[in-house]
């Protein structure tokens, strides 16, 4: 998606072995998102920034952690990855968080197996 | 825990037909927008009602807002097989409005 992309695309892991997905933005915006998207649960929101170094933790925060050192990026890593984090991985980003009048835009997602 | 829950789940239709999608929520909300999730792609922003607004348009869509049931309804006309994605809402959580709560979405299928 445009301004928006994450990466890798897919990946495969073994259980226990640490994990980072990266999410890029060119769009200079403010907030940025992590959400996982699993049958069943929708999307559901794992960790947020609303500024650099400046995160939150979402619903489904525990097992994951984010870092933000620069505007562009947002990290994400499953510290000691398990099966049950097999899932699709979104970022999205914002202007203005959840008041702007464009909504997220998001990145085409990361497919995560954990074996 | 889901802000937003979508109603049906699952709704096939004939090209050319109206489809309707309802989204109910729990809390107060600042504003509710709809996203199309096409298979295997991100989802796509469509439309942002804001609280104090009723009905909005855009297009082909038409979204209805009700605060007082805490309700929302999202109207494609003319569907078309290009229309066929998961659709889903989301509401911000009325704490400083940082951050979406979405649905678990209603699949949608137009049959030619």
């Amino acid at each position: 998606d445009a301004g928006i992309t994450q990466s890798p695309r897919h990946k495969v892991t073994e259980t226990g072995t640490p994990v980072t997905l990266r999410c890029h933005q060119t769009e200079n915006h403010r907030y940025m998102y992590w959400y996982r998207q699993d049958p069943g649960h929708g999307l559901r929101l794992i960790h947020y920034s609303y500024g650099v170094k400046d995160t939150d933790k979402g619903e489904v925060s525990d097992g994951y952690s984010v870092s933000r050192s620069k505007t562009e990026d947002f990290l994400l890593t499953l510290e000691s990855a398990t099966s049950s984090q097999t899932s699709v991985y979104f970022c999205a980003i914002s202007e203005s968080g959840g008041t702007s009048s464009y909504g997220y835009t998001f990145g085409s997602g990361t497919r995560l197996t954990v074996v | 825990s889901q802000q937003g829950e979508e109603d049906p789940q699952a709704l096939s239709i004939q090209e050319g037909e109206n489809a309707t999608m309802n989204c109910s929520y729990k809390t107060s909300i600042n504003n509710l927008q709809w996203y199309r999730q096409n298979s295997g792609r991100g989802l796509v922003h469509l439309i942002l009602i804001r609280s104090n607004e009723r009905e909005k348009h855009s297009g082909r869509l038409r979204v209805t807002l009700d605060t007082s049931k805490k309700s929302s309804s999202l109207l494609i006309t003319a569907s078309r097989a290009a229309d066929t994605a998961s659709y889903f809402c989301a509401t911000d959580d009325n704490k400083g409005a940082q951050k979406l709560v979405f649905g678990q979405g209603t699949r949608l299928t137009i049959n030619p």
